[in-house]
């Protein structure tokens, strides 16, 4: 079975530009998450999707904002990029959504340097 | 969101027994609790997890405390390929799936 990809895997934009990161999940997983790493606040979570719906949201301004299509594939899109959204950017993956032992499958990540 | 607490960094040496401590003193009696790791340049992955009694699988262990207040994650033979960050996370039995990640644990293994 196929792992958790992300597409692309590396971006260069510059300040003011927009950004759309995709993920595509296991097959059969309907949970996605999405995550920031940056080496000063560490991985912290951004949103969450089930079923295409919005299900928890993370501590980050509105021009971070993300999708779930019906086949369980997400993007998420940063508008109006700051240099401080230079980050690695990771998609997770899980069969069911609010389970507390449910296992998370992360993706390889979309480093973006923002210039 | 329940908080952990784990040393900043480890070091071990190769064929050598690893444990790593983590301490959740404010864990309520439903939270799950789940260790993951992340190797240099990869996304994390998950190792273990755990709830009241101890857990095995094919990568570690998992020692829980009686009181549930810390536990350790227990790598019976390092090899190097374990060299990476561990993280000892609470998840709550309710909410969504988001994972809270502390600062880990940097373990380095020895050759």
């Amino acid at each position: 079975k196929a792992g958790v990809t992300q597409t692309p895997r590396y971006l260069i934009k510059t300040r003011g530009q927009q950004v759309t990161l995709s993920c595509s999940p296991i097959s059969g997983h309907r949970s996605v998450s999405w995550y920031q790493q940056t080496p000063g606040q560490g991985l912290q979570f951004l949103f969450e999707y089930f079923s295409e719906t919005q299900r928890n949201k993370g501590n980050f301004p509105g021009r971070f904002s993300g999708r779930q299509f019906s086949n369980s594939r997400s993007e998420m899109n940063v508008s109006t990029l700051e240099l401080g959204d230079s980050a690695l950017y990771l998609c997770a993956s899980s069969l069911l959504v609010a389970a507390p032992e449910e296992t998370q499958y992360f993706g390889p990540g979309t480093r973006l340097l923002v210039l | 969101d329940a908080k952990t607490t784990q040393p900043n960094s480890m070091e071990s040496n190769e064929e050598e027994p690893v444990h790593l401590p983590c301490n959740h003193s404010t864990i309520s009696g439903t939270d799950y609790i789940h260790w993951y790791r992340q190797l240099p340049s990869q996304g994390p992955e998950y190792v273990i997890h755990g709830l009241t009694s101890n857990v095995n699988n094919r990568m570690a262990s998992l020692a829980i405390a009686e009181d549930r207040k810390s536990s350790t994650l227990i790598l019976h033979r390092a090899t190097l390929r374990d060299a990476a960050v561990y993280y000892c996370i609470l998840r709550e039995s309710y909410g969504a799936q988001k994972l809270v990640f502390g600062q880990g644990t940097r373990l380095t293994i020895n050759p």
